[in-house]
């Protein structure tokens, strides 16, 4: 089956730096990749759609400059958190669709955490 | 080997009716949970309901339930009376507590038809 990967798995920085995650389709290309962000209360909340080429779409709600995404190639998403805050501390998760008809089919992420002290 | 196994890419089911979506998993982990997620057509993820590898009980939430069977390590997501608007996709999903790992199945489409 695809796989998406995504790194580091977990990552802990201190407050005011700026993180970055990636996110890799390892045996397709992905013209659409999504970020969510796990709260909590265990909902998954979706941040961003990006779309290769292009600018990512957000979500009502999810700050931008905050939340920079690049998806720079068909195979590759970044997701950095820019001047990260103790409340930024989640488990962040991409998934990917295949480029192609769109079957709906979406492949995930393994997650990253991300702790901010 | 796969973590989430969902068998069904597709299932019908009559309104008012219920419904069985399969989920096996795979961890090693003592300490997991086991997640459902409901995905319509706008893409957002609908948290359904949760069920934690110590709990006892199996979890439900209103119209889910969770039918927890540990030694076989599935988790089969029930849809009692099922309504038009639960057509959706359904992902499993697992969250390894301490490998800090997240997986999801591959989803099941269902379709409710009136």
């Amino acid at each position: 089956g695809a796989v998406v990967s995504q790194h580091p798995s977990r990552v802990i920085c201190k407050s005011g730096t700026s993180v970055k995650i990636e996110c890799r389709s390892l045996d397709f290309q992905a013209t659409t990749m999504f970020w969510y962000r796990q709260f909590p209360k265990k909902s998954l909340m979706l941040m961003a759609t990006s779309n290769e080429g292009s600018k990512a779409t957000y979500e009502q709600g999810v700050e931008k400059d905050k939340f920079l995404i690049n998806h720079a190639s068909l195979t590759l998403s970044t997701l950095t958190v820019t001047s990260a805050h103790p409340e930024d501390s989640s488990f962040y998760i991409c998934s990917a669709r295949k480029q192609g008809p769109d079957t709906g089919e979406l492949f995930f992420g393994e997650g990253s955490r991300l702790t901010v002290l | 080997a796969q973590k989430i196994t969902q068998t069904q890419p597709g299932m019908f089911v009559q309104e008012k009716e219920a419904v069985t979506l399969d989920c096996t998993y795979d961890t090693s982990d003592p300490s997991y949970g086991l997640f459902w997620y409901k995905q319509p057509s706008s893409g957002e993820m609908i948290f359904l309901i949760y069920q934690g590898s110590y709990d006892q009980q199996n979890a439900t939430e209103g119209r889910y339930s969770l039918n927890f069977q540990k030694a076989r390590k599935s988790a089969n997501l029930v849809i009692s009376a099922s309504q038009l608007g639960d057509s959706a996709m359904y992902f499993c999903a697992m969250r390894e507590h301490n490998f800090n790992k997240f997986y999801f199945g591959s989803g099941t489409k269902l379709n409710v038809k009136p």
